[in-house]
């Protein structure tokens, strides 16, 4: 079974430019996360998707970061204009149900460099 | 104070020992509880899940959970260098959606 696929796996961009993520979930997963983790930090929860409907984004900084899961499947996260503390690895992640119980499956994450 | 508390480490220990890591939390909705380990430069991957409290064993791993203290811990038994990783715990409240709140992660090193 194929995991999350996540890309790409490394970006360095100045401050004040845009950038984006890209996910594709494991098949037939319905849950999709966007997570943000800090350099010695655990991961912090963006956004979550159920389908391609919004679950819950209160952690979402709205001014400079969106995300999208058109048609239920891939997500792109995008960063605009991006600030140097948005330096992190921002993890992607699926889950056959919403529900607390079901395991989270993570992709390798998109290492983030603003200088 | 951080909702989910975690000593970073590192934590170093000779191969065959046996190591405790632990979180402490503050908020007592939460009933789901989890165990993820991290590999350098690689997504979480879960290792272990609670209900509730009490003890769960899967081969040389442990989990605990003390409600009453707000205290869990992770005791892997016969460690191996290939255990060397970040060890992130993270729990939820079980309500609408799956939303984890993970402690920062100790760093745990075997050294052969």
């Amino acid at each position: 079974e194929a995991g999350v696929a996540q890309s790409p796996r490394y970006k360095i961009i100045e401050k004040r430019q845009s950038v984006a993520f890209w996910c594709n979930p494991i098949s037939g997963h319905a849950t999709l996360y966007w997570y943000q983790q800090i350099l010695g930090q655990g991961p912090k929860l963006l956004i979550q998707f159920q389908n391609n409907g919004v679950v819950d984004d209160s952690q979402l900084p709205k001014d400079r970061f969106s995300a999208e899961r058109l048609k239920g499947v891939d997500s792109t996260l995008k960063i605009q204009p991006a600030k140097l503390e948005d330096s992190a690895v921002y993890l992607c992640a699926s889950s056959l149900t919403p529900q607390a119980t079901g395991e989270l499956f993570f992709g390798e994450g998109s290492r983030l460099t603003v200088l | 104070q951080k909702e989910v508390e975690q000593d970073p480490g590192p934590l170093s220990v000779p191969e065959g020992a046996i190591v405790s890591l632990n979180c402490t939390y503050s908020n007592s909705a939460f009933q789901y509880f989890m165990w993820y380990r991290q590999y350098s430069r690689k997504g979480p991957e879960l290792l272990m899940y609670t209900y509730s409290s009490g003890n769960k064993e899967d081969g040389r791993f442990t989990a605990q959970v003390d409600k009453s203290s707000k205290y869990i811990s992770l005791f892997i038994r016969d460690s191996q260098p290939s255990d060397s990783a970040t060890y992130l715990c993270a729990m939820s409240a079980g309500n609408a959606g799956n939303m984890l709140t993970f402690g920062g992660g100790t760093r745990l090193m075997v050294k052969p």
